[in-house]
């Protein structure tokens, strides 16, 4: 069955650059039309998207972040990495990797969220 | 991309019918029939119960309908039930091959 689970620091300080991966299982990012997106969701807040990669390695970022953002992935070991650079207190969040469903535009698939405080 | 534009809050009784609009432009709702709709319990994550404006996955309840007209996509659901209560968000792909999501909508039961 398909899952998907993110990892990552709990807290970060402001400036420092966030690291998490998403390791999923039941797919795999080397089949065509499989894409995995980062979305986050501040507490109280609604869901915001962040960025996506494709099985062909294309790469997509929300405009409003695209200069602090880098997705990327390891095939090998069914991990898609994003890096957010100058963490700021507003990017405490809930951090969920989601897969787009194959051959269609809909996040079938969510992993559980990690939490992200951004503190000094 | 600006988040598309959803009610903050929708309520009724068990048993009546609530609908939740989402309104975006036409280079994200109006552009293709590629809503979806989730739904959020608290501390939980989101749930896919709509796809494709109107697809049900395999799973989710009939009382749970989608429609589209123009740049604004509906959320119906019909015989509303107390596990209904949550919040929820809809959600398009856009013309620059990105993703959008609405403002959120809680939906309460009476």
């Amino acid at each position: 069955q398909v899952t998907l689970k993110e990892s990552g620091p709990a807290l970060v300080k402001p400036t420092q650059t966030l690291t998490l991966t998403c390791t999923f299982s039941g797919f795999s990012l080397n089949t065509g039309g499989m894409r995995v997106s980062w979305i986050r969701q501040p507490p109280g807040k609604a869901l915001e998207w962040l960025a996506r990669i494709d099985w062909d390695d294309e790469k997509f970022y929300s405009t409003s972040l695209k200069t602090r953002l880098t997705i990327s992935k390891d095939t090998s070991k069914n991990q898609v990495v994003l890096t957010m650079t100058n963490m700021d207190p507003v990017d405490t969040a809930t951090y969920y990797c989601a897969r787009y469903a194959i051959s269609g535009y809909h996040f079938d698939y969510w992993g559980q969220g990690t939490l992200v405080t951004v503190s000094s | 991309q600006s988040a598309l534009t959803q009610p903050a809050s929708v309520s009724g009784s068990p048993g009546q019918s609530i609908s939740i609009s989402c309104t975006g432009t036409s280079s994200d709702v109006g552009a293709y029939n590629y809503v979806s709709w989730y739904q959020q319990h608290p501390g939980k994550a989101p749930k896919l119960m709509i796809y494709d404006v109107s697809n049900r996955p395999s799973g989710v309840s009939t009382r749970f309908s989608g429609s589209k007209s123009g740049n604004t996509a509906s959320l119906t659901i019909s015989g509303l039930q107390a596990e209904d209560e949550a919040e929820y968000y809809c959600s398009s792909h856009t013309t620059s091959s990105t993703s959008v999501f609405g403002t959120g909508t809680k939906v309460t039961v009476l």
